[in-house]
């Protein structure tokens, strides 16, 4: 069974704070995807990555995919109250491996 | 393509009774997945398809629980006598299959009162 693990599981943080959110996995994965859920809705792909240490930016947010493909960072620069949610990593390994999810980091941003 | 829909998107049932949810995945999609959320929560795989096979059935899923994709298109996913228990939100995914991640639905919001 794989299993992705994310860390920390909460946190609340004061806007304009930077945070950096964990993935971790004893699995290899194919490609790795970060989500961002809010109450009520179904969780909305942010990024996928899929090379080994490969970093993207999408505005103030920056993912990594290590460089074994078994773990990932999602980092937020100067975190605004809209970037409250739940963050999910997923990963998946292609063929006919099910796509597995982390257990979320719950993100406040107050304002 | 207006990407992976979900109807309803809210049911509220009694006790007992049975349910049926819809997922339309996005077209060119040939793996679809069952997903279920308690709040503050990430999702909990219940099931997926390759086309119209089911390849796996979580064992967390009991035998109240069942889902189809008869054409590998559409699916849908029954609760038969459901708990209180059962209430979460359901969720629908569709992918490609090729290790490019899942596209969601918006979810049913099961309540069982």
């Amino acid at each position: 069974t794989q299993l992705l693990e994310q860390s920390p599981q909460f946190l609340s943080i004061q806007e304009g704070e930077n945070l950096t959110v964990y993935c971790n996995s004893s699995s290899v994965f194919s490609s790795l995807q970060w989500y961002r859920q809010e109450p009520g809705e179904g969780p909305v792909l942010l990024v996928t990555v899929v090379t080994g240490g490969e970093v993207k930016k999408l505005k103030r947010l920056t993912f990594q995919f290590g460089d074994a493909r078994k773990d990932s960072s999602l980092h937020i620069t100067a975190a605004q109250p809209g970037d409250t949610g739940l963050y999910l990593c997923a990963g998946d390994s292609g063929g006919y491996q099910k796509v597995t999810f982390g257990t979320g980091t719950k993100l406040q941003v107050i304002p | 393509d207006t990407g992976v829909s979900q109807d309803p998107r809210h049911k509220i049932t009694k006790r007992g009774q049975n349910v049926t949810f819809r997922c339309d995945p996005i077209s060119e999609h040939n793996r679809l997945y069952w997903y279920r959320q308690t709040l503050g929560q990430g999702p909990e795989f219940l099931t997926y398809f390759q086309n119209e096979a089911q390849l796996e059935k979580s064992r967390l899923l009991s035998d109240r629980f069942s889902a189809e994709r008869p054409k590998g298109s559409f699916s849908t996913l029954e609760i038969q006598r459901t708990e209180q228990g059962d209430s979460a939100m359901y969720l629908c995914a569709s992918s490609l299959g090729l290790g490019g991640g899942a596209f969601f639905g918006q979810g049913t919001r099961l309540t069982v009162v």
